[in-house]
């Protein structure tokens, strides 16, 4: 079985413009989380998303947001990009219910200049 | 609100020592304790998977074991070798309406096995 997939798998952009990076999660997944990694802040959790809805959001600004397709890939877009976005940007799958585990994909490298 | 922390923040052995690696959180109404892998510049992979009610797990040379009325976790690694060299980290997800798949991590402990 395959697992989660991400691209791009590295990506430059310049302040102010605005990326979307994508998701497709383990075949029979539904829900999919995004975190963002960075060496000051560790593993921050974004949002997650269960059969298209946000299920739940982590604290961040606005500029970032996200969505679910119907075959359970996803996207997250940021937009207005500020320097302090560079980081590695991980998604994860996991089947409905509390007790699964939880899947990463190898991640999306940003970088901001 | 959850916190999650890890002791050592860092640890380098000669290889074939067995090792413990510390994780704590704050809250104990948890629904399960995840150890994840992750190689620099790299995804996360997860280790070892234990539920709330549950004590211990093993895979192979690893044993990850939880005390959720004290809010620890402890990961063994027996035998430890230079591939084994990488950050652990621990990461539970929390009980409750609108937790929902969300896992709070911690720093993580960034392990050296020197051959």
């Amino acid at each position: 079985k395959a697992g989660v997939t991400q691209t791009p798998r590295y990506l430059i952009k310049t302040r102010g413009q605005q990326v979307t990076l994508s998701c497709s999660p383990i075949s029979g997944h539904r829900s999919v989380s995004w975190y963002q990694q960075t060496p000051g802040q560790g593993l921050q959790f974004l949002f997650e998303y269960f059969s298209e809805t946000q299920r739940n959001k982590g604290n961040f600004p606005g500029r970032f947001s996200g969505r679910q397709f119907s075959n359970s890939r996803s996207e997250m877009n940021v937009s207005t990009l500020e320097l302090g976005d560079s980081a590695l940007y991980l998604c994860a799958s996991s089947l409905s219910g509390h007790t699964y585990e939880q899947y990463f994909g190898p991640g999306t490298r940003l970088t901001v200049t | 609100k959850q916190e999650v922390t890890q002791i050592p923040a860092a640890l380098s052995v000669p290889e074939g020592e067995n090792l413990v690696l510390n994780c704590s959180f704050t809250d104990s109404a948890i629904y399960n304790l995840q150890w994840f892998r992750q190689d620099p510049g790299k995804g996360l992979t997860s280790l070892l998977l234990i539920q709330s009610s549950q004590r211990e797990q093993t895979s192979g040379r690893l044993n990850a074991s939880l005390d959720k009325s004290s809010g620890r976790s402890t990961l063994y690694i027996a035998a430890s070798q230079p591939g084994d060299s990488a950050t652990y980290l621990c990461a539970v997800k929390e009980s409750g309406e609108t937790s929902g798949s969300r896992l709070t991590f911690g720093e993580g402990t960034q392990l050296t096995v020197n051959p």
